[in-house]
């Protein structure tokens, strides 16, 4: 089973910032928390990942807050290309842990 | 760096069939997994290859099986189809480093006739 809880879906206006949340409330130490996104029927696309710090990068930012039981991505000045569900994932730092979808948040973004 | 890339892009399959969808990983990538997305059921992990072997499996019948080339390819096979294997089948391969992420194919769309 997945170890995220997210909303099921969101709206955002264009331009305005996006921010989703996730809640992990059962991360262990060990665990970092990915984000990725899948635009309609085509692979899910990396976006960002943290382990305790805030993170940023080009497409987006990671919160992550103090006690790690739950995490907010912000894109920052949404666009209509960033329509897409957006999957929040929980994986230990061994890269043999699998990766467990859960359902993930459906982005719209209203023009 | 070229992409995860996966052949065919769409498939139609009779009931009974089998089918065999290959997955060419990021060059230097040595891990590659396969996913299962329906409607239903969303992103199931089907399984993972490393060097060759699998290293995790995920809960599905053993009519999915699936393989690892040395030069790191792999390919998932899935015997006797059902109507209820039509799904978007994804690839993803990973790196070497530990926090390493996912890079995923565009995924072979497979329907079940």
């Amino acid at each position: 089973d997945a170890k995220t809880t997210q909303p099921t879906s969101m709206d955002c206006a264009e331009g305005r910032a996006a921010n989703l949340p996730c809640n992990h409330s059962t991360i262990s130490g060990n665990e970092y928390v990915y984000w990725y996104r899948q635009i309609h029927s085509q692979g899910p696309q990396y976006i960002i990942h943290g382990l305790k710090n805030n993170e940023t990068n080009e497409m987006a930012s990671l919160i992550i807050t103090e006690d790690r039981k739950s995490s907010t991505l912000i894109l920052p000045h949404a666009t209509l290309r960033d329509t897409a569900v957006y999957y929040c994932i929980v994986r230990l730092v061994n890269r043999d842990d699998k990766i467990i979808f859960g359902k993930g948040t459906r982005l719209h973004i209203l023009p | 760096k070229a992409g995860v890339t996966q052949t065919p892009r769409y498939l139609i399959k009779t009931r009974g069939q089998q089918v065999t969808l290959s997955c060419s990983p990021i060059s230097g990538h040595r891990s590659v997994s396969w996913y299962q997305q329906t409607p239903g059921q969303g992103l199931q992990f089907l399984f993972e290859y490393f060097s060759e072997t699998q290293r995790n499996k995920g809960n599905f019948p053993g009519r999915f099986s699936g393989r690892q080339f040395s030069n790191s390819r792999s390919e998932m096979n899935v015997s006797t189809l059902e109507l209820g294997d039509s799904a978007l089948y994804l690839c993803a391969s990973v790196g070497q480093a530990s926090t390493d992420t996912q890079y995923f194919g565009p995924g072979t769309r497979l329907t079940v006739l």
